[in-house]
């Protein structure tokens, strides 16, 4: 069975400074990972997804199938990203998502 | 239209009453879903529907009955709830099968069952 495990429920960095949101993932397969982001009063929305290999807001995120992991990177987080942040995995099998819990970031002024 | 919209976006019922919530998407997609989320909880998946087809049912308690009336449309229909079962639902779509799986959510439905 799949297994998305986000280690930090919160998280609190200072404006400017690098932020990095951890996420590793258990899955026989070929994994498809995401990271979505949910505001404050707003809807869950996608922020990054790995086949993309884009980078949205300033952050990045690769994945390291050798250490199963897709952390999520920023150089210089703003007060702006601060939220909830969700790593979850694709299964084609299952077709469906599997949620991390969950980092709530924090950035402050 | 980009988005997947929900109705109401509140509700608050008894344990002995009927209603529904409702979500629809003019996206295209063809697989549908239903989630529960508690308070800083992620999403718990009960519902997926794949070309109007329940794919998959988590295990989910008898009062809650999906319904899926067309490639549009989503419905979750609920009877004798209990207090725990207060949560914000939330509805997203995908392309389907052997298409693109990135999800949409919905804004919700906050559910409070007094």
């Amino acid at each position: 069975a799949q297994r998305v495990t986000q280690p930090e429920k919160l998280l609190s960095v200072f404006k400017g400074a690098p932020v990095e949101l951890k996420c590793n993932y258990s899955y026989s397969g070929s994994p498809e990972l995401f990271w979505y982001v949910q505001y404050s009063r707003q809807r869950l929305q996608l922020l990054l997804r790995h086949i993309s290999r884009e980078s949205i807001k300033g952050f990045t995120a690769d994945l390291n199938k050798g250490e199963t992991s897709f952390h999520l990177k920023k150089p210089f987080a703003q007060e702006e990203d601060s939220a909830m942040y969700y790593c979850a995995l694709f299964s084609g099998s299952a077709r469906q998502l599997t949620f991390g819990s969950g980092t709530q970031l924090t950035v402050l002024p | 239209d980009t988005e997947v919209t929900q109705t109401p976006k509140h509700l608050v019922m008894g344990m002995t009453n009927k209603k529904s919530l409702k979500c629809e998407q003019h996206m295209g997609h063809r697989a549908m879903y239903w989630y529960k989320q508690k308070a800083k909880k992620p999403p718990e998946l009960m519902f997926v529907y794949s070309y109007e087809k329940l794919s998959i049912n988590e295990s989910v308690p008898s009062r809650f009955s999906p319904e899926c009336p067309n490639s549009s449309l989503l419905n979750l229909h609920l009877h004798a709830l209990q207090p725990e079962d207060s949560a914000l639902y939330l509805c997203a779509s995908s392309q389907g099968a052997s298409g693109d799986n990135e999800q949409f959510f919905g804004p919700g439905t906050r559910l409070t069952v007094l």
